[in-house]
């Protein structure tokens, strides 16, 4: 079965400190993978996508990694602000799925604290 | 930013209502979905849709239905709602691109609560 497992569940650190999310999968055969941002009650913006190719992505204070050998991807957060507390999705999509089907985690709520 | 709406945003009913959830897009795409999610848990896609007149149902079994009359339109109908239905609902677009789905652009989510 096809799955996105993230850690951690939650993550609370203080304001200008860095941190990483993490994702595995094991959604085969792999296409791309997305991070998404979703501040509390609104709906999720995609912050960067890997492809198989790409090791590291950067998209101002996010850093984005992917190992496809191992399954893992990386979101790391650098001198983090108040605004980055949201829960931060990953989503992977394979190849060989119909259109809009996309495998999701269950997200890692991160709280950036004064 | 992306301009994807959905209305209401907040709707609070009681059981046997028939309730619509809307959502249009202004941005020409042609691919549509309607996402379940519930606190702590991931999206599950409930309808998806290519284009004008055509449906589907997603990965997670829902007595609701869709409609796609009008590219920019995608409502979602439930005919007789019940607490088992109190959810987020997020509706989704995406643009004309290869098979692989693209980048989702979401809309605000309607908060259902069937008491």
């Amino acid at each position: 079965k096809n799955q996105v497992e993230q850690s951690p569940q939650s993550l609370i650190i203080l304001e200008g400190k860095n941190c990483t999310l993490q994702c595995n999968y094991t959604v085969s055969p792999f296409s791309n993978l997305r991070w998404y941002k979703q501040d509390t009650g609104r709906g999720p913006v995609s912050l960067t996508i890997m492809t198989f190719s790409e090791n590291t992505k950067s998209n101002g204070r996010y850093t984005a990694t992917l190992d496809a050998d191992t399954k893992q991807s990386s979101l790391h957060i650098t001198a983090s602000q108040l605004s980055d507390s949201a829960s931060y999705i990953c989503v992977v999509s394979d190849r060989g799925s119909t259109l809009g089907r996309l495998y999701f985690g269950r997200g890692t709520q991160l709280t950036v604290w004064p | 930013e992306a301009d994807i709406y959905q209305t209401p945003r907040y709707l609070v009913i009681g059981t046997g209502k028939k309730i619509t959830l809307e959502c249009s897009q202004t941005m020409g795409h042609d691919k549509m979905y309607w996402y379940q999610q519930d606190p702590g848990m991931e999206l599950h896609l409930i309808h998806y849709s290519y284009g004008v007149n055509s449906t589907e149902k997603g990965d997670l079994s829902s007595e609701s239905t869709v409609s796609r009359i009008r590219t920019e339109h995608f409502p979602l109908t439930l005919e007789s709602a019940r607490p088992s239905h109190t959810s987020q609902y997020l509706c989704a677009s995406s643009g004309p691109g290869d098979r692989v789905a693209g980048e989702l652009f979401f809309g605000e989510g309607s908060r259902l609560t069937v008491l």
